[in-house]
């Protein structure tokens, strides 16, 4: 069965560095998402992307991130100068349809800052 | 804003016992309604889904009841097994606020079941 897949499962980061985490969605879907999960909290959205480009961005998704599709597999999230707010379980989910449709999700990086 | 209310955990029941999760919502529009699960360890699964009112939305014996006038979408299982210890996310999408493209989660419930 397709699955979304995630890479690294876990990384550990400096204050101040760059860190970008990687997906690889299902391949016949066109929708990206990323979210996270600040331990013990809610699971939040934080960007949606199609066609190239973002479609949609929570306040989260402030100007340290960005999300890109370097080529036809992949999809990442790029955070420039992470802070120690920034660790959290990230989630990558993709989807073939957007009003309503299932989001399938992958099994989550999760981001230290120390 | 959107938001997704579900009761807290953890939830302890003895193999065999009555489930019952509660979540209730707020959206401006009219909302899709989810039940994903997370075992330990993994993703994010989708459990079982409704997109309109009175809709059941069920899977591998849990099921959940789209009751518009209540805005409520709670699970339940006849008799839990150990396999299902989890924590399970009310979560919903809507339309109608321009929110087709994002899911709102509730905070998770942890859900144990005991031999």
């Amino acid at each position: 069965e397709p699955e979304v897949t995630q890479t690294p499962s876990h990384q550990v980061t400096q204050m101040g560095q760059e860190v970008i985490l990687r997906c690889v969605p299902i391949s016949n879907h066109l929708y990206f998402y990323w979210y996270r999960q600040i331990l013990g909290q809610k699971v939040e959205f934080l960007v949606s992307f199609y066609n190239n480009e973002i479609s949609e961005k929570s306040e989260i998704f402030d100007d340290q991130f960005s999300v890109e599709r370097p080529d036809g597999s992949n999809f990442t999230l790029k955070i420039r100068s992470t802070k120690l707010e920034d660790s959290a379980m990230y989630f990558c989910a993709s989807s073939e349809v957007i009003a309503g449709g299932e989001q399938f999700f992958g099994p989550g990086t999760r981001l230290t800052v120390l | 804003g959107n938001s997704v209310t579900q009761m807290e955990g953890p939830v302890t029941l003895s193999e065999e016992a009555f489930l019952t999760i509660n979540c209730t919502y707020t959206a401006t529009g009219y909302p899709s309604l989810f039940w994903y699960v997370q075992y330990p360890g993994e993703g994010l699964q989708l459990l079982l889904k409704a997109t309109k009112a009175d809709d059941k939305g069920s899977n591998k014996g849990f099921e959940a009841t789209y009751r518009k006038e209540t805005t409520s979408f709670h699970l339940e299982k006849g008799s839990v097994q150990v396999s299902d210890s989890a924590v399970y996310f009310c979560a919903l999408s809507d339309p109608g606020s321009g929110g087709y493209q994002k899911v709102t989660f509730g905070t998770g419930t942890k859900l144990q079941v005991i031999p």
